[in-house]
């Protein structure tokens, strides 16, 4: 295991409904991101989290909402999304934003 | 630019053979070229890095080489084994301040017994 923690593993959510993942890391790091994750695609960077303040917002669509209530936790509130936003989500952390980055094992999320 | 292209898309190589992944980028800023490995079900872990300074990392059976006139850099997986599939990806540093990683599109690796 490399500290980051992600829940769920899997989504299956309906067009209409408002999910949220979570992310945990217990590695003492400053700084978390978000990346989403398609097939045949590079690793996208969502969003980043210095300190628990955003430093990072790669052209999300609003329908993503992160949320940093601590250096060790982090959140992405989804409402509304569309099936090409069906992918898997990475979250990771690093000691510092120019340092290694850890991974967490993903949540696969498929929207219906 | 930003861009970081990687090839092949896909490997098959026999056990004890050796695989090569490539990647070329264009961005003279990047100042960091880490591989990372990903494992089915489980997310990307950084296998090993170079940065523009050097020609060549070893660590065990990995090497990344690096020419930094052609702007490329590559993965040699020496007596690749069957544990060793699982898809690459090369990724470049921004430089400077900037801290974000491009990634390329991934390799799947597959080595056959």
């Amino acid at each position: 295991e490399t500290g980051v923690t992600q829940t769920p593993r899997h989504l299956v959510m309906g067009m209409t409904n408002k999910k949220s993942l979570k992310c945990e890391q217990h590695l003492g790091h400053n700084a978390m991101y978000w990346y989403k994750q398609s097939a045949k695609k590079p690793l996208e960077l969502m969003f980043v989290y210095n300190f628990k303040e955003q430093t990072e917002n790669n052209s999300v669509p609003s329908r993503f909402s992160p949320e940093c209530p601590n250096s060790s936790h982090l959140f992405l509130h989804l409402h509304t999304l569309q099936p090409e936003d069906s992918a898997l989500y990475l979250c990771a952390s690093s000691q510092e934003l120019n340092t290694e980055a850890f991974f967490g094992q993903g949540t696969r999320l498929t929207v219906v | 630019q930003q861009q970081v292209k990687q090839s092949p898309q896909s490997l098959i190589v026999q056990k004890g053979g050796i695989s090569i992944i490539n990647c070329a980028y264009e961005n003279t800023a990047f100042d960091y070229f880490p591989w990372y490995q990903q494992f089915p079900g489980k997310g990307p872990a950084l296998l090993i890095a170079i940065r523009p300074d050097v020609s060549e990392k070893k660590e065990g059976r990995f090497t990344i080489s690096f020419n930094k006139s052609a702007k490329q850099f590559s993965l040699h997986i020496m007596d690749s084994q069957p544990g060793d599939s699982a898809t690459y990806f090369c990724a470049a540093r921004g430089g400077g301040s900037n801290y974000k990683l491009t990634f390329g599109k991934g390799t799947l690796l597959t080595v056959n017994p």
